[in-house]
């Protein structure tokens, strides 16, 4: 069966570095796009990132581009999340999300359990 | 790109029907047939309810189901279920560099 499994969230200070994970498995990783999605404390969900397939495109949120780097290792069936220069309203649970294709948002067909990244001096 | 706009909550008796809106744009809900719905229970991930607008993932229940009318998005739960009470998100496709817009999420009580 499907399973992705976040890893990597922590306590982190305000304009450090912190880099997540989510470490795929039950289905061909190489063909489908991926995603980020967090959820502050209390909050909505709010889309982060996504990878295609073939890692070819990737695009970003407003509030964490040009910080945020996503990326894939398709020989680990693993997707990445580098995060720096971390601010306080980054704080929030990380989930890794699969598109129901190669990478066009339209949606997600399966989550993780998420990881808490938590940024604070 | 601005969040979709979703009630803060709605309620219900065991038994009756609710149906939450999420209400976008011409640039998303209104402009393709990809809106999805997704319930989380909490401290859970999110589960995909709704595809497509209306198609249902194998293993949800028919009480769930969803339709759109231009720029807003609905999710109709029949036969209401103590289960049921969850947060609900509508999502949509937007074509842009930011492919994904979500709501706010509604809060739905089963009274």
């Amino acid at each position: 069966q499907v399973q992705l499994v976040e890893s990597g969230g922590g306590v982190v200070q305000p304009g450090r570095s912190l880099r997540l994970s989510c470490a795929a498995s039950g289905f061909t990783f190489s063909s489908y796009g991926m995603h980020w999605v967090r959820q502050a404390p209390g909050k909505g969900l709010e889309w982060v990132a996504v990878i295609w397939y073939d890692g070819s495109n990737k695009y970003y949120a407003d509030s964490v581009k040009g910080r945020f780097t996503i990326s894939r290792d398709n020989s680990k069936n693993a997707l990445y999340l580098q995060m720096n220069s971390l601010r306080d309203e980054d704080t929030a649970v990380y989930y890794c999300a699969r598109d129901n294709v190669g990478g066009a948002g339209y949606f997600f067909d399966y989550w993780g359990q998420g990881t808490l990244v938590t940024v604070s001096s | 790109q601005s969040a979709l706009t979703q009630p803060a909550s709605v309620s219900g008796s065991p038994g009756q029907s609710i149906t939450i809106s999420c209400t976008g744009t011409s640039s998303d809900v209104g402009g393709y047939n990809y809106v999805s719905w997704y319930q989380q229970h909490p401290g859970k991930a999110p589960k995909l309810m709704i595809y497509d607008v209306s198609n249902r993932p194998s293993g949800v229940s028919d009480r769930f189901s969803g339709s759109k009318s231009g720029n807003t998005a609905s999710l109709t739960i029949s036969g209401l279920q103590a289960e049921d009470e969850a947060d609900y998100y509508c999502s949509s496709y937007t074509g842009s560099s930011t492919p994904v817009v979500f709501g706010g999420g509604t809060k739905l009580t089963v009274l």
